[in-house]
């Protein structure tokens, strides 16, 4: 089974603190993504990237920025949180393949910006 | 602007009935693929059921199937028998060509299952 774990379930940090959120996926896939999501909203893509040290800009990248080091691993990360950053954020990853191939998501981490 | 639409935000459905989830699409690319979405109150997203563009059937899963109306660009989940379970909010999303794997999602749609 394709395991995709996120470092935290939920996170409470500081407005100004620096954010680190961690993805971990176990099936060798090429792509990964963060989304963050909020009622009414759905999910929105913030950045993702389909090879190692390399990323793309997704709808909603301002105020993030990721780093992908190793295949397995993508990390978003707050440069200086804001309130408006509390959210829920979701990793996912996926084969690089036909639109047939799905995502497999993380379960989440809910963080909140005090 | 939109790309998927969810009038739904939320429904009620009794145990055994089934239950249609709405789900309209906007683009232009002539090849794309949809997929529906679980996610229970517990957070993580549970994959459904696909259906392509150029598939010549609806999709089908289990309870769940998918009346796909291409020219209509719609792409309405229907859970039969509905079960308690089934209580969560539903997701539609699009995957279009040349999108490295991204998907645009839908509002989604929050299901409750009552006795």
């Amino acid at each position: 089974d394709v395991k995709v774990t996120q470092s935290s379930r939920y996170l409470v940090k500081r407005t100004g603190e620096k954010v680190f959120l961690e993805c971990v996926q176990d099936m060798d896939h090429e792509n990964m993504f963060w989304y963050r999501q909020d009622p009414g909203l759905g999910l929105r893509l913030i950045y993702f990237s389909y090879d190692v040290k390399m990323k793309e800009k997704g709808d909603i990248p301002e105020g993030y920025s990721v780093s992908r080091e190793k295949k397995e691993r993508f990390s978003l990360i707050l440069e200086s949180a804001s309130t408006n950053q509390t959210s829920m954020y979701l990793c996912a990853s996926s084969l690089s393949g036909p639109l047939t191939t799905e995502q497999f998501f993380g379960p989440g981490t809910r963080l909140t910006v005090l | 602007a939109q790309k998927i639409t969810q009038t739904q935000p939320g429904m009620f459905v009794q145990e055994k009935e089934a239950v249609t989830l709405d789900c309209t699409y906007d683009t232009s690319d002539p090849s794309y693929g949809l997929f529906w979405y679980k996610q229970p109150s517990s957070g993580e997203m549970i994959f459904l059921i696909y259906q392509g563009s150029y598939d010549q059937q609806n999709a089908t899963e289990g309870r769940y199937s998918l009346n796909f109306q291409k020219a209509r660009k719609s792409a309405n989940l229907v859970i039969s028998a509905s079960q308690l379970g089934d209580s969560a909010m539903y997701f539609c999303a699009m995957r279009e060509v040349d999108s490295w794997g991204k998907l645009q999602f839908g509002a989604g749609t929050q299901v409750v299952v009552t006795p």
